[in-house]
C-alpha cells in the first residue's frame, strides 16, 4: 500500500517569510496529491491539490510542486501570516484507493 | 459543494458502554466512506474503508468486532465503538468520496470521544 512521509514535523518561521513542507510517496500509481490544513479540534481543510499530469500549481500565496520521477511533492507558502499557523498534512492516493496521510507538520508563524 | 455531516461532535461515555457515530453525505452519493482516528498531535490513521452494501475493510490492527462499521445507504455510514475503554478516547473523523471519484475526500466535522 501507499506510504507517505512528511518533513519537517515542526516548522517555525517569521511572519512574511516562506515555508516549505516536503513529502514523499511510495506508490508510483498514485495520481492525486492533496494538502490539508487542520486547526486544533477541527476537520482537515483542503488548501490545494495537484494531479500527476501537472508539475506545479499555484493559488495566491500557496503553491505545490510535484516530481513524479522522484515521487515527492512539496507545499510552498509565501508571505506567511500568523493565521497560517496550523498543522499541515500531505496525502497521496488513486481515485479508487484509500487516502494515506503524512505525519503532519506543525507550522508556527511568529508575528 | 460536497458536504459531509458527522454526529455527534463530541461524546463522553462510561467505560464498557457503546457509542455510535454517524456520517452523512448531504448533497452527494458516497460510494465509499473512510473512517480515520486521530490521537493528540498525531496524523489521521485510517481505520477502515466502507463501501455501500458490503462489509467494511479494516486496516491491520483495528479490531472489527470492536469498531463496527455499517454503510447501509449511499449517504450514511456509522461507526459503533463497542465496550469502549479509556484508550479508545480519540478524535474520529469520517470522510466520503463522491461518484465518479476525482480522488478528493470530503471530511465530516469529527467526533471527539472521551471514555471515562
Amino acid at each position: 500500500g501507499e506510504n507517505v512521509e512528511q518533513h519537517p514535523s515542526t516548522l517555525s518561521v517569521q511572519e512574511g517569510d516562506s515555508a516549505v513542507i516536503k513529502c514523499t510517496y511510495s506508490d508510483s500509481a498514485s495520481n492525486y496529491f492533496p494538502w490539508y490544513k487542520q486547526e486544533l479540534g477541527k476537520r482537515p481543510q483542503l488548501i490545494i491539490d495537484i494531479r500527476s499530469n501537472v508539475g506545479e500549481k499555484k493559488d495566491q500565496r500557496i503553491a505545490v510542486t510535484l516530481n513524479k520521477t522522484a515521487k515527492h511533492f512539496s507545499l510552498h507558502i509565501t508571505e506567511t501570516q500568523p493565521e497560517d499557523s496550523a498543522v499541515y498534512f500531505c496525502a497521496a492516493t488513486r481515485p479508487d484507493n484509500d487516502m494515506r496521510f503524512g505525519a503532519g507538520t506543525r507550522l508556527t508563524v511568529k508575528p | 459543494g460536497a458536504v459531509v455531516s458527522q454526529h455527534p461532535s463530541w461524546v463522553i461515555c462510561k467505560s464498557g458502554t457503546s457509542v455510535k457515530i454517524e456520517c452523512r453525505s448531504l448533497d452527494f452519493q458516497a460510494t465509499t466512506m473512510f473512517w480515520y482516528r486521530q490521537f493528540p498531535k498525531q496524523s489521521l490513521m485510517l481505520m477502515a474503508t466502507s463501501n455501500e452494501g458490503s462489509k467494511a475493510t479494516y486496516e491491520q490492527g483495528v479490531e472489527k468486532d470492536k469498531f463496527l462499521i455499517n454503510h447501509a445507504s449511499l449517504t450514511l455510514s456509522t461507526l459503533t465503538v463497542t465496550s469502549a475503554h479509556p484508550e479508545d478516547s480519540s478524535f474520529y473523523i469520517c470522510s466520503a468520496r463522491a461518484r465518479p471519484s476525482t480522488g478528493e475526500l470530503f471530511f465530516g466535522e469529527g467526533s471527539r470521544l472521551t471514555v471515562l
